[in-house]
């Protein structure tokens, strides 16, 4: 079946516009998480569903920065008043559940967020 | 959370053997990943360890020591395609279970 996908592949904002990064998780998966990956980095966890209810978001940077999944499948994170340091890829994943006795992540390809 | 430490980047030759290594501090380890990511693409898992011991899947191994807060991944028989960042990523009982990543290591395969 398909994997993760997210939407657009890249994006390029000017400085202090709103983008919208759009995850379609794999079907059936529960849990959705969101990370940010800057060049040559690991991931860093943004934020994490369980189902429609974001049950973590310790991992935003700051109050521009949201995250919904309203109807617990299809994710969208935003962005509000881009910044320069906001410039980094997206990662989208999904599993079946995170928990004890579950754990392999699927992740998408990422959106290329690069802020003018 | 978690403090994960690994090499920034290695090179090794075709057909050779290389270790990845990764140590890591937590106050309630749950399971230590590996994941491979090429270049501009997602990563992609290779391994879980929970337990002490040594996992085997073809070609790659992945060792976990809980008490030293160590693992490794070995690549036996490196070809050009494994060229990639190899991220290792640490799980803990506290919060809601979610993977840190550690910055990867960058290996490059030469001929």
């Amino acid at each position: 079946g398909a994997g993760v996908s997210q939407s657009p592949r890249y994006k390029v904002a000017k400085r202090g516009q709103d983008v919208a990064l759009r995850c379609d998780p794999i079907s059936g998966h529960v849990s959705l998480f969101w990370y940010q990956q800057a060049l040559g980095q690991g991931p860093e966890f943004l934020t994490y569903f369980q189902n429609e209810a974001q049950l973590d978001k310790s991992g935003l940077p700051s109050d521009r920065f949201f995250a919904e999944r309203p109807e617990g499948s299809v994710s969208t994170l935003k962005i509000q008043r881009t910044q320069q340091e906001d410039s980094a890829v997206y990662l989208c994943a999904s599993s079946l559940l995170v928990g004890q006795n579950s754990y392999e992540q699927y992740f998408g390809p990422g959106t290329r967020l690069t802020v003018t | 959370g978690q403090n994960i430490d690994q090499p920034t980047e290695m090179t090794a030759t075709e057909g050779a053997i290389v270790q990845i290594n990764c140590t890591y501090q937590t106050s309630g380890f749950n399971g230590l990943f590996w994941y491979q990511q090429h270049a501009g693409e997602a990563p992609t898992f290779l391994s879980y360890n929970v337990l002490d011991g040594l996992e085997e899947k073809g070609r790659f191994s992945s060792f976990l020591s809980r008490s030293k807060g160590y693992s490794y991944l070995l690549l036996k028989e490196l070809q050009m395609k494994d060229s990639a960042s190899y991220l290792c990523a640490v799980r803990d009982r506290g919060g809601s279970y979610i993977p840190t990543f550690g910055r990867g290591t960058s290996l490059i395969v030469h001929p």
